[in-house]
Parts: structure tokens; C-alpha cells; sequence
């Protein structure tokens, strides 16, 4: 079954300390994997694409189809780094199957 | 900079009452999404579109929830009746083509008391 799993609900970290937010997944074919940010009451933004190896905001993710994961890191976080982070993938119908989001929380 | 509009932005109503929530895909877009949103839940594919055509509904409930393109700058999502259990951020969604991720509404946030 097609499944994207974001084992944990909160992240909190200092200001300046690396970041990095689980996802693994679950699909039978070749995988496509986003990153989505939602900021409080706001709506969701596209962060990254797998496919375009992109770093948006100090943000990267790399797909590791051996350890079929697409974690999100950030060497150095920051405040306004706080917000949900939804893992997604989307299947070969093009559905967006979205994992549970974490929270990360970044203290000054 | 191309947004999904979506009306209202919040809505109050009471149980029994029917409730459509309007989306407006971005130009040119041709797959759109209804999400749900909840705390307890968190996001639920609720139904889409492709070329106004629906694709999969399953995750609707079908005895009050419907989902309808009537045309390409328009997609609606009623409830009828509602319940308190509706209560939920509802989002729009639309894309096209592949290697593309979807672009977001602002979402409606329904509360039915």
C-alpha cells in the first residue's frame, strides 16, 4: 500500500542547531516526493521536489530509494524555520498522498 | 504570482445546514484537490479532478459530501447536510503535468456548531 510516514509530531531545536525531519515511504513504483510547509493558520507551500535537487531556504532532501526515505535537513535552523513540514508523494495517478506532518519548533 | 482562490475563507454554520465551499484553480491548471484538514486526522484526500473529470472520490463521504467541476475556473465542494463532525480546514489544490509539485488555496475553515 502506498503509505508516507513521518514518525515524529514535534521537533524542537535551538536556533543554529541542525535540523532533520523524517520521511519514509511506502510505493511500489518510482516514487515522486515533496516537501510541503504550512506556517501558522496558513496555507500549504511547496518547499522541494526530489527531482530538482534544489535548496530552498537552507533546506535539502535527498531520496534514498535503498532506505526508501526523503529526509529534510538544514544545517543551521531558524526561528522562522518554525512551522508543520508535510512529507507527500505522488503515485502514478497523480494523487498527493500527504505523511502526518511534524511540528518543528526552533527556540532562540 | 498565480494563487488557488478559495471562498470563504471561514464559515460558521449550524448542524443541517448546507454548507459550498468554491475554489478557483490557477489558469491553465488541469488536476484539482479537495484535503481536509483536522488535528486528529491531519490531511485527507477527500476527492479530485483531472481535466474536470473526478478521478477518485473515495475518501468523501457520499451520503453528504459531493464534489462537482461545473467548469474549468470553478470546482465546489457541499456538504448537506452538515454536522459538528465537519468541522475542519477544508483545502483546494490544482496542478498540471508532471514534475510539478500542486499549489495550495488559503483554505476554508468550516465550523458547524
Amino acid at each position: 500500500a502506498q503509505r508516507v510516514t513521518q514518525p515524529e509530531k514535534l521537533l524542537s531545536v535551538f536556533k543554529g542547531a541542525p535540523v532533520e525531519l523524517k520521511c519514509n515511504y511506502s510505493y511500489s513504483g518510482s516514487p515522486e516526493l515533496f516537501w510541503y510547509v504550512q506556517y501558522s493558520r496558513q496555507r500549504l507551500q511547496l518547499l522541494l521536489r526530489h527531482i530538482s535537487r534544489e535548496s530552498i531556504k537552507g533546506f535539502t532532501a535527498d531520496l534514498n530509494k535503498g532506505e526508501t526515505s526523503f529526509h529534510l535537513k538544514k544545517p543551521f535552523a531558524q526561528e522562522e524555520d518554525s512551522a508543520m513540514y508535510y512529507c507527500a508523494l505522488r503515485d502514478n495517478t497523480d494523487k498527493l498522498i500527504f505523511g502526518t506532518g511534524t511540528r518543528l519548533q526552533v527556540f532562540p | 504570482d498565480a494563487r488557488v482562490t478559495q471562498t470563504p475563507r471561514h464559515k460558521v454554520t449550524e448542524m443541517g445546514q448546507e454548507v459550498t465551499m468554491r475554489c478557483q484553480p490557477i489558469l491553465g491548471h488541469n488536476t484539482v484537490f479537495w484535503y481536509r484538514q483536522t488535528m486528529m486526522q491531519g490531511l485527507e484526500l477527500l476527492a479530485y479532478f483531472r481535466n474536470r473529470a473526478p478521478l477518485d472520490d473515495s475518501g468523501m463521504p457520499k451520503d453528504r459530501f459531493s464534489a462537482e467541476m461545473p467548469d474549468a475556473t470553478l470546482a465546489t465542494l457541499k456538504i448537506q447536510p452538515s454536522e459538528p463532525r465537519d468541522s475542519a480546514v477544508y483545502f483546494c489544490a490544482s496542478g498540471s503535468g508532471q514534475n510539478y509539485g500542486y499549489t495550495f488555496g488559503s483554505g476554508t475553515r468550516l465550523t458547524v456548531v
